[in-house]
């Protein structure tokens, strides 16, 4: 079975300060790892994946994501934070020798402050 | 850039109607889901599928079911509505066979559904 956890529910960081944003995985094999972020209103928009290669994944806005293996870890970092950053963000997980959907966390709301 | 459509933004039904809520893709996606989004719980997949008239069940298929007569549309049905059915549902889709790949899925901006 392929799971997922942020173990914040909300993290709060001042503008201009780096965030981070947790994410732990338990899968069988090998994992495909995801995070997408979602606006009010609005639907979950893809930030970065990790298949392979380079543990250190850039993607959008900004945000990159380390991954590691040893730890099952894969934390969503930004340098420096912008109010425009608050947002609802999600990890997910796929086992990549299986054939099931991705499985998401619950989330963390990252609010930033000006 | 995919863009993945929702029919409503906001829906109110009543309890015991049957509720279609719509979805359709524009890139030919082969894969698309339906997901509920509920505060503190949050997404859960609820039916999905990899083709033309093919379905799977997800984690929460109580009371629901799904068709796809064409590859772009996605349509998932309340059977009878419940209250316990007011939810965020978010639609999306993915390229290429099989849902174990590493291609993002790409989301719709979700339909508000209450039931009362």
């Amino acid at each position: 079975a392929q799971s997922v956890a942020q173990p914040e529910d909300q993290v709060n960081v001042a503008e201009g300060n780096p965030l981070t944003v947790k994410c732990t995985y338990s899968v069988s094999g090998n994992p495909y790892l995801f995070w997408y972020v979602q606006y009010p209103n609005r639907g979950l928009q893809f930030l970065l994946k990790y298949i392979t290669g380079d543990n250190l994944v850039k993607g959008s806005y900004g945000f990159e994501a380390e991954f590691n293996k040893s730890q099952t870890s894969f934390h969503l970092k930004k340098p420096s934070a912008l109010v425009s950053d608050s947002a609802l963000y999600f990890c997910a997980v796929r086992d990549r020798s299986g054939n099931t959907p991705l499985v998401f966390g619950k989330g963390t709301r990252l609010s930033v402050i000006a | 850039d995919v863009k993945v459509t929702q029919s409503s933004r906001y829906l109110v039904k009543r309890t015991g109607e049957k509720v279609f809520l719509e979805c359709v893709q524009d890139m030919d996606h082969e894969n698309m889901f339906w997901y509920r989004q509920d505060p503190g719980l949050g997404l859960r997949l609820i039916y999905f599928s990899y083709d033309v008239k093919m379905k799977e069940k997800g984690d929460i298929p109580e009371g629901y079911s799904v068709s796809r007569e064409k590859k772009e549309r996605f349509s998932l049905i309340l059977e009878s509505a419940s209250t316990n059915q007011t939810s965020m549902y978010l639609c999306a889709s993915s390229w290429d066979r099989g849902v174990g790949s590493n291609q993002p899925q790409h989301f719709g901006d979700g339909t508000r559904l209450s039931i009362l």
